[in-house]
């Protein structure tokens, strides 16, 4: 199975300040298809980004994800306070369509 | 407004079985496939398992596959996941998924305590 490992674990910022998030995989992600979800304390997660780089409705333009092959980013302009949550990368191009563990961004 | 709504989670004892299942609104159905993704308290998602739109392909993750089978009824706009022989780390918040490739949707999650 493709295992995505997300660095780093934590990440503490301001609000205003920009982040980047990475999820290495063990093997090429077939045609660049990974998603990245954001979940908040108590809630189901979100979809943020699909085929690595296409924002989902209603997304705001502050994300963005980029990469190919094995690596992977998202991207976040300008913190805002409600950013401030677990985000997930999956990989769905190979099945099992695996998660990565997480990144906590949590606020400086 | 799409809407995913689970239910059937409980406690069971280990080796129990239980069947969730997942109520679909505000989208045509049987145009997409779907997905079971569950959360162990404190721990990240994990993808358990997913059935095309006609429910003629279904894939499992290795953790579950041989004890949980996912299935569908478009007639009814509905999901379901059989959960047999559960183990203790079966515990878990099960979510339904809307699957567009990748999760587009997802619901609030039912929750399954498999305790003694």
């Amino acid at each position: 199975e493709v295992v995505l490992t997300q660095s780093p674990g934590t990440l503490s910022l301001s609000p205003g300040e920009g982040a980047a998030l990475s999820c290495r995989a063990s093997q090429s992600v077939i045609s660049s298809y990974l998603a990245w979800h954001q979940q908040k304390p108590g809630q189901a997660p979100r979809l943020l980004i699909y085929g690595a780089s296409s924002r989902a409705t209603g997304i705001p333009d502050r994300f963005s994800g980029s990469g190919s092959g094995t690596d992977f980013t998202l991207t976040i302009s300008r913190l805002e306070p409600e950013d401030f949550a677990v985000y997930y990368c999956q990989q769905y191009g190979t099945s099992p369509y695996t998660f990565g563990q997480g990144t906590k961004l949590e606020i400086k | 407004e799409v809407q995913l709504v689970e239910s059937g989670g409980g406690v069971v004892r280990p080796g129990g079985s239980l069947r969730l299942s997942c109520a679909a609104s505000g989208f045509t159905f049987d145009d997409y496939g779907m997905t079971w993704v569950r959360q162990a308290p404190l721990k990240g998602l994990e993808w358990v398992a997913g059935i095309s739109w006609n429910g003629d392909t279904t894939s499992y993750a290795d953790s579950v596959r041989g004890r949980f089978t996912i299935s569908r009824n478009n007639a009814k706009n509905s999901l379901y996941l059989q959960m047999n022989s559960l183990r203790d780390e079966d515990t878990a918040l099960y979510y339904c998924a809307r699957r567009n490739g990748y999760p587009d949707m997802w619901g609030q999650g039912t929750m399954v305590t498999v305790s003694s």
